[in-house]
């Protein structure tokens, strides 16, 4: 199975600061890879697939990059309703695995 | 506006089978670019894949759970389910249905249903 490791798995920060999340895969997923966010008591909102592309609907301050085995998840200016906890999730192959989230606090 | 509703007993005896039916409303479950999947999220914990279906029943399942799992598909119906057989604490959970895409990533969800393994 594909591991997918997250970093860090927690940060505190201010609205309007830039975020930045890590994802890396234990191998090459290409650019199978997308970012959910999760709110509490909610079910996870796809925010970006295939790496970098964005859901619709999803705010543009929300980007993703990178391919192989490390991607980013940034959020450019961040908002109060952007607290919330992220994963990233590999689609190269099956069994589909997640990363094991980054709860994004208030500061 | 796709929308998918988990719905199933919300406590399960140990030993016994947990199941779980999603009813798609809004779209059908037979279109041909998507895969129908299952999700759990134990209290506290990150998440886990399950397993899928196509429409015609193919099926993948996550190798951990394979021996136990069964999903299938009712497509007059719209719905597909989750059958987990011999359940343990372990099994506690929220359990989501979604929407698999061709790229492998869920587009929809639904709201989730918490499943309790408890005597």
């Amino acid at each position: 199975d594909i591991q997918m490791t997250q970093s860090p798995s927690s940060v505190s920060a201010s609205v309007g600061d830039r975020v930045t999340i890590t994802c890396r895969a234990s191998q090459g997923i290409s650019s199978w890879l997308a970012w959910y966010q999760q709110r509490p008591g909610k079910a996870p909102k796809l925010l970006i697939y295939a790496a970098s592309s964005l859901q619709s609907g999803v705010p543009s301050r929300f980007s993703g990059s990178g391919s192989g085995t490390a991607f980013t998840l940034t959020i450019s200016s961040l908002q109060p309703e952007d607290f919330a906890t992220y994963y990233c999730q590999q689609g190269n192959s099956f069994p589909l695995t997640f990363g094991g989230g980054t709860k994004v606090e208030i500061k | 506006q796709l929308q998918l509703q988990e719905s199933g007993p919300g406590l399960v005896k140990p030993s016994e089978t947990l199941s779980l039916t999603c009813t798609v409303s809004g779209g059908s479950i037979s279109s041909s670019s998507y895969y129908w999947g299952w999700i759990r999220q134990p209290p506290g914990k990150g998440l886990e894949c399950i397993g899928s279906i196509y429409y015609s029943g193919s099926t993948s399942y996550n190798s951990s759970l394979k021996s136990r799992v069964t999903i299938s598909v009712d497509t007059p119906k719209n719905q597909f389910s989750l059958n987990l057989r011999s359940v343990t604490a372990a099994d506690t959970a929220l359990y989501y249905c979604a929407r698999q895409t061709s790229s492998n990533h869920f587009d929809y969800w639904g709201q989730g249903t918490l499943v309790t393994v408890s005597s």
